[in-house]
């Protein structure tokens, strides 16, 4: 099965642009995560969706980011205006279950802002 | 606030020993999980033990979870080359209806060949 897959791999932009990251989770999982780790520090749970909506959002960092699923298959993270502090690896993961079943990772999006 | 925390925070041995990673958390899980991720890669499922099991084996992994010290061991044996990576514990309250999967900071581990 193809896994999680993440566009882009990179993206460098500069402070109050937008910039938008988009997952693909595994086909069939409903379960969607986003996380990120910036400046090497731990991974932060940002969201977690069941198929399209928004089951916790509680680690959105403010109002900047905007996460979407639209009909239930791929999310896209948006980010807009940046900040230099967004700078970090932003990663998504999917999971069949939701208890009690493992994340599946995509590579990330290594996000840089100027 | 953090839930799990490795440790150490890294770790380096000789190719062929055993390497032991621990984990402490704070709150009642519903289970803890293991993952590795190798430098620019996405984390990779290693384990998941449910908060009624008290250990589990892949392989040469080998995990022990202790709900009444909040606590969990992973144990790697017969290291390689190819296991030098960051090991990530998660855990996923008991509070929630589902996994909330939150991550410790890693212990980074080099083997030496």
């Amino acid at each position: 099965e193809a896994g999680v897959t993440q566009f882009p791999s990179h993206s460098v932009i500069e402070k109050g642009q937008t910039v938008t990251l988009r997952c693909d989770p595994i086909s069939g999982h409903d379960n969607l995560y986003w996380y990120r780790r910036v400046m090497g520090k731990e991974i932060k749970f940002l969201l977690h969706f069941v198929k399209e909506s928004k089951q916790d959002e509680s680690g959105m960092p403010n109002n900047r980011f905007l996460a979407e699923r639209t009909g239930g298959t791929y999310s896209t993270l948006k980010v807009q205006p940046a900040e230099l502090e967004d700078s970090g690896v932003y990663f998504c993961a999917s999971s069949l279950e939701v208890r009690n079943s493992p994340l599946h990772f995509g590579n990330g999006t290594r996000l840089t802002v100027t | 606030s953090q839930q799990g925390e490795e440790d150490p925070q890294a770790l380096s041995i000789q190719e062929g020993e055993n390497a032991t990673m621990n984990c402490s958390y704070k709150t009642s899980i519903n289970n803890l999980q293991w993952y590795r991720q190798n430098s620019g890669r996405g984390l990779v499922h290693l384990i998941l033990i449910r908060s009624n099991e008290r250990e589990k084996h892949s392989g040469r992994l080998r995990v022990t979870l202790d709900t009444s010290k909040k606590s969990s061991s992973l144990l790697i044996t017969a290291s390689r080359a190819a296991d030098t990576a960051s090991y990530f514990c998660a855990t996923s309250p008991m509070k929630t209806s589902y996994d909330k999967v939150i991550f410790g900071p890693g212990t980074s581990l080099s083997v030496i060949p």
